[in-house]
């Protein structure tokens, strides 16, 4: 989706911290996902914030949500190799939209040994 | 856990063919939804269904048609296959807590 943007690709090394950012044009999205894709499968949900959050932390994973510049982050905290893959931002609108997610492009994360 | 089978992983297919993928959701979820996935392009919505034989359009569903005849259920049909529609092909369900995707349909038109 055009109305939500994310940088295509970020490398990291293993051991350090990531941060993958997605910023957004609708400000009546009540949830906001994140979900990683693996080589050759479909979209895991990762996690996500409602949007009345400010930060969501799961395990390794923080979620942080600036609403005023409609702003979303994923930081991945210790990345392994097993976190190569592509992420996408979701943003799912009122209830009304019929359950339809806008999506990002996706940011391909490399993690170096 | 909430599958999404979907019945192919690759397929390759001859222009002018009529194709069709399938999907299968084993959660009762009253949505489902086609995306096709491009490189640099991210998930583009073809087509969705909120209900049995609902179906309304989404993104780009030029090209294509749905089916929903039971509410587990969800085809895409490519009536008249042709090389752009070479694509990774997405069906998911949903619920409030987000989408669960299958594991995708490679489709080669040649």
């Amino acid at each position: 989706g055009e109305d939500v943007e994310q940088s295509l690709f970020l490398s990291v090394r293993e051991g350090d911290s990531s941060v993958i950012n997605c910023t957004y044009t609708d400000s009546s999205s009540t949830y906001l996902y994140w979900y990683k894709q693996e080589p050759g499968a479909g979209l895991q949900l990762l996690t996500y914030i409602f949007s009345n959050m400010d930060m969501k932390q799961d395990q390794r994973l923080t979620v942080l949500l600036n609403k005023k510049d409609k702003h979303l982050s994923l930081r991945i905290a210790d990345t392994q190799t097993g976190d190569s893959a592509i992420y996408f931002c979701a943003l799912g609108g009122p209830t009304d939209s019929w359950g339809k997610l806008q999506f990002g492009a996706g940011t391909q994360v490399v993690v170096t040994p | 856990d909430v599958k999404v089978t979907q019945s192919s992983r690759y397929l390759v297919k001859r222009t002018g063919e009529k194709v069709f993928l399938e999907c299968v959701q084993d959660m009762d979820h009253e949505n489902m939804f086609w995306y096709r996935q491009d490189p640099g392009l991210g998930l583009r919505l073809i087509y969705f269904s909120y209900d049995v034989k609902m179906k309304e359009k989404g993104d780009i569903p030029e090209g294509y048609s749905v089916s929903r005849e039971k509410k587990e259920r969800f085809s895409l049909i490519l009536e008249s296959a042709s090389t752009n529609q070479t694509s990774m092909y997405l069906c998911a369900s949903s619920s409030p807590w987000g989408y669960t995707f299958g594991s995708g349909t490679r489709l080669t038109v040649v």
